[in-house]
């Protein structure tokens, strides 16, 4: 079946620091690619997406690129700041729309 | 309106109890979702609805039972819950069943004694 495999950390960068979220996934056929992000005590909102290879999504300064020879989606960021400090899920849905999670990365960010 | 709204935010009840979650939104979406988030784990997929009808139920225990009275309803009765059932729930829903951006709402955190 579909599965999602991201890097589980916790991480811990200080402000500015370049950021890193792998994510690789297993799929039948051409699925879509999601980051959503979780701060404390909240639901989960849509970070970016992409629905084909080399496609690039990108939103509030975080980018990720479907990368279909790697079969991978890795989450990025050149400055992170202290309100980026949540937990990052990555995403796939496949033909029947059933979305499946990797097991997230928190993310904390030090001043 | 581009929120989904869950209630109650919190919920304790005991193993005997009846009780329900309740999900709505006024987005005109035609699909909505529950799952289930434990502590520090991704949400997995309970149930799917699309246009008012289950469309996938991911071998949930029959003490769980969802039910959509209508298209910006969706609740999920809760019965003869055991402590592992302690998670967050969350609901979600998207334009159409195969318009895969979900919104979800903030989750109901159910506690079971």
């Amino acid at each position: 079946g579909n599965s999602v495999t991201q890097m589980e950390g916790p991480v811990t960068l200080s402000e500015e620091a370049f950021l890193t979220i792998n994510c690789t996934y297993t799929a039948t056929g051409y699925p879509s690619l999601f980051w959503y992000v979780q701060y404390p005590g909240e639901g989960l909102q849509l970070l970016l997406k992409a629905t084909k290879a080399d496609d690039k999504g990108s939103n509030k300064g975080f980018e990720a690129t479907y990368r279909k020879e790697t079969t991978s989606f890795h989450l990025e960021k050149g400055s992170v700041q202290v309100s980026d400090s949540a937990v990052y899920f990555c995403a796939l849905t496949g033909y029947n729309n059933d979305m499946r999670f990797g097991a997230g990365t928190r993310l904390t960010v030090k001043p | 309106d581009t929120e989904v709204t869950q209630t109650p935010k919190h919920l304790v009840m005991g193993m005997t109890n009846k009780k329900s979650l309740k999900c709505e939104q006024h987005m005109g979406h035609r699909a909505m979702y529950w799952y289930k988030q434990k502590a520090k784990k991704p949400p997995e997929l309970m149930f799917v609805y699309s246009y008012e009808k289950l469309s996938i139920n991911e071998s949930v225990p029959s003490r769980f039972s969802p039910e959509c009275p209508n298209s910006s309803l969706l609740n999920l009765h809760l019965h003869a819950l055991q402590p592992e059932d302690s998670a967050l729930y969350l609901c979600a829903s998207s334009q159409e069943p195969w318009a895969n951006v979900l919104t979800f709402g903030a989750g109901s955190r159910l506690t079971v004694l």
